[in-house]
This record gives structure tokens, C-alpha cells and sequence, in this order.
């Protein structure tokens, strides 16, 4: 069984278009997450939801609006995509503030 | 905010050396640090952590070290194997983080046979 799982793993899409990316853990946490990873490797997070609560809002554009119907899901939906939105973006969920984090697997998002 | 700083960028060994990453944070109230491992394709994965009232972690050939003086802490892999190749990353969060990971930039680890 996959702890954290997202969808889809690849996403190509043309610039100007609206899309979503949805994730779903099966471990019982609490706490879910985005985060963006950039073609660097660098891993920057971009919100974070505490049941279901928006409790951390990085410096993220407007265009980006997370989702949470309940604590087991945390969707990303992006509007008006640009080419500096390609990237990996991963899913995480913890039990609680400040513990154990675990990942999805990832989606690569590229913008064309 | 918490900034981390990870060195090196890049760390090659041969099979059955050891390899060590280190890291520095920035706040003091930073009380929680796990290191992350990401094979090519894939999600990070959590291979150890540590919390502030520890010094040294240890877990098969994996160990972390942690100076809240210094605020520095280390990954320690021992008897390393080409498995073992993949990016390694360290974070620290706490404080008022509200559970939110601040990473370091990452260390690309090769482990040649």
C-alpha cells in the first residue's frame, strides 16, 4: 500500500492552462504538505494544511490554491500556468507539527 | 527564517569508505532534524533523524551527529555501497515552524565499486 500517493506522476501541459495535482495518504496524519523542488534539486515548501486548516502560506503566487476536503487529501491546483512553474512537486503528510515527514513520489509538471 | 546550509554539493567514494554530509542551521529553535535520501525518480524517503535533546543517532552504518552550540549537524555513512548513490538531503524545523522543513540544498553522494 502506498503511504502517500499523488497524481498524475507526469504533467505536460501548454502554457496559459489551468491543472490539478492530487494527493491522498493513507497513514492517518494530521499534517499535509506541498512542496516545490526546482531543476537544482532544491526543495522549498509551499503550504502546509493541519485538519484541513491552512496553516503555513509561503511566498507562493496567487495562481496557486491549495485544497484540502479532508485530512487525508491535499490537491494543488495551479491556474494560468507560466514556464517557471515546471517542476517536481511533491506531497507530504506528518502525524504532527514537527514530525516525521513522508513523501509522495512526485509529480513532474512541465510547462511547454 | 531558518536558513540550512549543506556541504558538500557533490561527494564521491569508493565502495566501503565512509562519507560524511554536514549541515549548519541558522535557528536556535530549531528542535527537529531528519536527513532525506532521494533516488532518481523518486519522492525523498526519511533514513534517520534526530531531535535536540540528542547528540548522536546511530542506525546500522547510519549515524547523525548533532552541536546545538555550533548549530551543525552530520550524517555519517560507513561501509558505503553503490546502493547507497542517490542525493541526500538534511532539514532542520521547530520553533514556531509549525512542522514545516527547511532544507539544505542537497548532496549528490556517488559510491563508485
Amino acid at each position: 500500500d502506498t503511504a502517500v500517493s499523488q497524481t498524475p506522476k507526469y504533467l505536460v501541459t501548454q502554457m496559459g492552462n489551468d491543472k490539478s495535482i492530487k494527493c491522498e495518504q493513507n497513514l492517518g496524519h494530521d499534517t499535509m504538505y506541498w512542496y516545490k523542488q526546482d531543476s537544482k534539486k532544491f526543495l522549498k515548501i509551499m503550504f502546509s494544511y493541519n485538519n484541513k486548516e491552512l496553516i503555513i502560506n509561503e511566498t507562493v503566487p496567487n495562481r496557486f490554491s491549495p485544497k484540502s476536503p479532508d485530512k487525508a487529501h491535499l490537491n494543488l491546483h495551479i491556474n494560468s500556468l507560466e514556464l517557471g512553474d515546471s517542476a517536481v512537486y511533491f506531497c507530504a503528510s506528518s502525524h504532527s507539527k514537527g514530525a516525521e515527514a513522508f513523501f509522495g513520489q512526485g509529480t513532474r509538471l512541465t510547462v511547454v | 527564517g531558518e536558513n540550512v546550509e549543506q556541504h558538500p554539493s557533490t561527494l564521491s567514494v569508493q565502495e566501503g569508505d565512509s562519507a560524511v554530509i554536514k549541515c549548519t542551521y541558522s535557528d536556535s529553535a530549531s528542535n527537529y532534524f531528519p536527513w532525506y535520501k532521494q533516488e532518481l525518480g523518486k519522492g525523498p524517503q526519511l533514513i534517520i533523524d534526530i531531535r535536540s535533546n540528542v547528540g548522536e543517532k546511530k542506525d546500522q552504518r547510519i549515524a547523525v551527529t548533532l552541536n546545538k552550540t555550533a548549530k551543525h549537524f552530520s550524517l555519517h555513512i560507513t561501509e558505503t555501497q553503490p546502493e547507497d548513490s542517490a542525493v541526500y538531503f538534511c532539514a532542520a524545523t521547530g520553533g514556531t515552524s509549525y512542522g514545516k522543513l527547511t532544507f539544505g540544498q542537497g548532496t549528490i553522494l556517488t559510491v563508485h565499486p
